[in-house]
Order: structure tokens, then sequence, then C-alpha cells
């Protein structure tokens, strides 16, 4: 999983509550993303990172923040969850060398929203 | 913003068959055109990719030919064996909205299927 870890991997979480998941990547990549996958809709971008302290937004990014204070974690924070927001979510990295499209994805989270 | 349709969304064939999936795009603008095998439980993994200049691209059992005219790039695999079983997604390199900074767009999937 190109160094790439998440956590937690599974979370059941009660509607309203926050929640926050973390990406770690022992690479040092300049370039990070989180996805939602959700049945009939592959994998949409909510937020990515170009730097630290660098983000913007992808599509589906309401309801979503993210933080990126060290260049090895790139945090989701669900503020409010909803049952929308039952998803499994995805991060990667683009290795950031020159021309380079290439994204390498974590194993994923699993989060169920009651 | 980039609209990306991936044809068929499921296809079995036999061990030892070839198996071809399609992807079309609409971002005439799109450059990089990669595509994903992701197995049950893990998540996607970068299996071949081509760049705008280039018509096609072979790695041993698999290939990816690109048609920028008509906008649209397949993934071709050969003498299929029972490990390629998986989710495959293309995921061009286009705005998913106006104004947007490039990303990967994703397609909706196809589950193949290889019957032994």
């Amino acid at each position: 999983d190109a160094g790439i870890t998440q956590s937690p991997r599974h979370k059941v979480t009660e509607t309203g509550t926050p929640v926050t998941l973390r990406c770690h990547q022992t690479e040092n990549h300049r370039y990070m993303y989180w996805y939602r996958q959700d049945p009939g809709h592959g994998l949409r971008l909510i937020h990515y990172s170009y730097g630290v302290k660098d983000t913007d937004k992808g599509e589906v990014s309401d309801g979503y923040s993210v933080s990126r204070s060290k260049t090895e974690d790139f945090l989701l924070t669900l503020e409010s969850a909803t049952s929308s927001q039952t998803s499994v979510y995805f991060c990667a990295i683009n290795p950031g060398q020159a021309g380079s499209y290439e994204q390498y994805f974590g194993p994923g989270t699993r989060l169920t929203v009651t | 913003g980039e609209n990306v349709e991936q044809h068929p969304s499921t296809l079995s064939v036999q061990e030892g068959d070839s198996a071809v999936i399609k992807c079309t795009y609409s971002d005439s603008a799109s450059n990089y055109f990669p595509w994903y095998k992701q197995e049950l439980g893990k998540g996607p993994q970068l299996i071949i990719d081509i760049r705008s200049n280039v018509g096609e691209k072979k790695d041993q059992r698999i290939a990816v030919t690109l048609n920028k005219t008509a906008k649209h790039f397949s993934l071709h695999i050969t003498e299929t064996q029972p490990e390629d079983s998986a989710v495959y997604f293309c995921a061009p390199y286009g705005e998913f909205s106006s104004g947007s900074a490039r990303q990967l767009t994703f397609g909706s999937g196809t589950q193949l299927t290889v019957l032994p």
C-alpha cells in the first residue's frame, strides 16, 4: 500500500458525533488525497493537500474538513457525522515528481454512521 | 467537468480468454489515463497508465489503448487467470468541475470475473 497507513480501519459512530480519520505516509510525499467510495460511484475526491497547511476542495467536500500540520499526516474530519457519510474512505499519495500524475492508495477506512 | 463512463459494469470470461473494458471521457484536455485494480477489502492498485502522446502501452498480459480523437481508452487483459478477478476502474486526469484543478476522475468500475 505504498507506505500509507490509515487509522482506524473500521469505525462505527452515531449521527451528530465528530469523527477524525488519519492518513500517515512514511516517504515525505508532497501530495495527499482523501476519497470516498460508494457503490455505483467509484471513488470521489473529497479534499487534497499539496503541502503542509496547503489544502483544497474536491468534488464532494461538503460536510468534511481536512488538516495537514505535518508532511506525513493528513487528517479528515467529519464535524457532525450523518448517515450519508457512511462509506469507505481512502487516502492516496502522489510522489510529486515533475509531470507525475500517479496516485497510490492506502488500505481504506470503513466508516458506518448509525 | 469531466464526465467518465465505463463499460461494461460486469464482465465474465472463461479462464484463458481475453477481457476488454472501455472508458469514455469528456474533457479534451485530459492527458493522463490510468487503470486501477481493486481486490475485495483493499485499496485500488495502479496497474497500467498511458500519456496522451502515446497510443498503446503493454505490460505482460495487460495493455491500454488510447483514442484521443474519440475520447476513449481501453484496458485489455489477455490469457485471463482467476487472480484477475477484481473490480477495475479507469480514472482519466481532468477537471471534475469548471475552474477546478485537474485531478483523477474515477469511472464507476467493472466487476471482472474469470471463470475456471
